[in-house]
């Protein structure tokens, strides 16, 4: 069965402080995608990325990275220069390639608290 | 735009009342689902379709229906909320089973039963 952990479940900063979130997942499939949602005060869910299990580069958006690393089974975020306006709830999510439903399998979050 | 319409957006309802939360996409997308969110659960699958007329379970489904008569429309019918159903409920489409389409999520629909 497929499983994601997040081990944090707050983190609190000083705004320009680096924030690194962390997600461990567990599943038998060879074939999945990671992925990671922002979920901000407003409450709506906004998609940050997708990372499939054959694609372990790390990859960075602007502020944003992500360290993909097979063999602890881990899909880190961090947030470089953290600034107030990332103040969120951050979701690490899990999908099987042979999931029905297309189910995604979610962490339970990490709440961010962005201070000035 | 597309994109994926919820309503309502808050509902407040007593516990035994029938209720609906409409969901609806504009994208021709085949798979459907609703989660539910809790505070430090995340989000967890309630049902899902998988095209008109095809509906499963998802991890959650007790107390909750679902119909897909429509491939845009992907309503969750409560037949008798209890205060257990309190929570933050998300419609999700994507084009297809692959997880490499991601999923659209709508607003969300904050249902409080009392």
């Amino acid at each position: 069965a497929q499983k994601v952990t997040q081990a944090q479940t707050e983190i609190s900063v000083v705004e320009k402080e680096d924030v690194t979130l962390d997600c461990v997942y567990e599943t038998r499939d060879t074939t999945y995608y990671l992925f990671w949602y922002k979920q901000p005060p407003s409450g709506e869910l906004v998609f940050l990325i997708r990372r499939n299990s054959f694609d372990e580069q790390n990859e960075i958006s602007g502020r944003y990275s992500w360290n993909f690393q097979k063999s602890t089974s881990s899909f880190n975020f961090t947030i470089t220069a953290s600034q107030v306006v990332d103040s969120a709830v951050y979701f690490c999510a899990l999908s099987e390639a042979g999931a029905a439903g297309n189910k995604l399998t979610f962490g339970g979050g990490t709440r961010v608290l962005v201070k000035p | 735009e597309a994109q994926v319409t919820q309503n309502p957006r808050y509902l407040i309802t007593v516990t035994g009342k029938k209720l609906t939360v409409t969901c609806s996409q504009n994208m021709n997308h085949e798979y459907m689902s609703w989660y539910r969110q809790d505070p430090g659960l995340g989000l967890r699958q309630i049902y899902y379709s998988m095209n008109v007329e095809v509906t499963d379970k998802g991890d959650v489904p007790e107390g909750y229906k679902v119909s897909r008569k429509e491939k845009r429309n992907f309503p969750l019918i409560l037949e008798s909320p209890s205060p257990n159903q309190t929570s933050l409920y998300f419609c999700a489409s994507s084009l297809s089973r692959e997880g490499y389409h991601s999923a659209f999520f709508g607003q969300g629909t904050r249902l409080t039963v009392v």
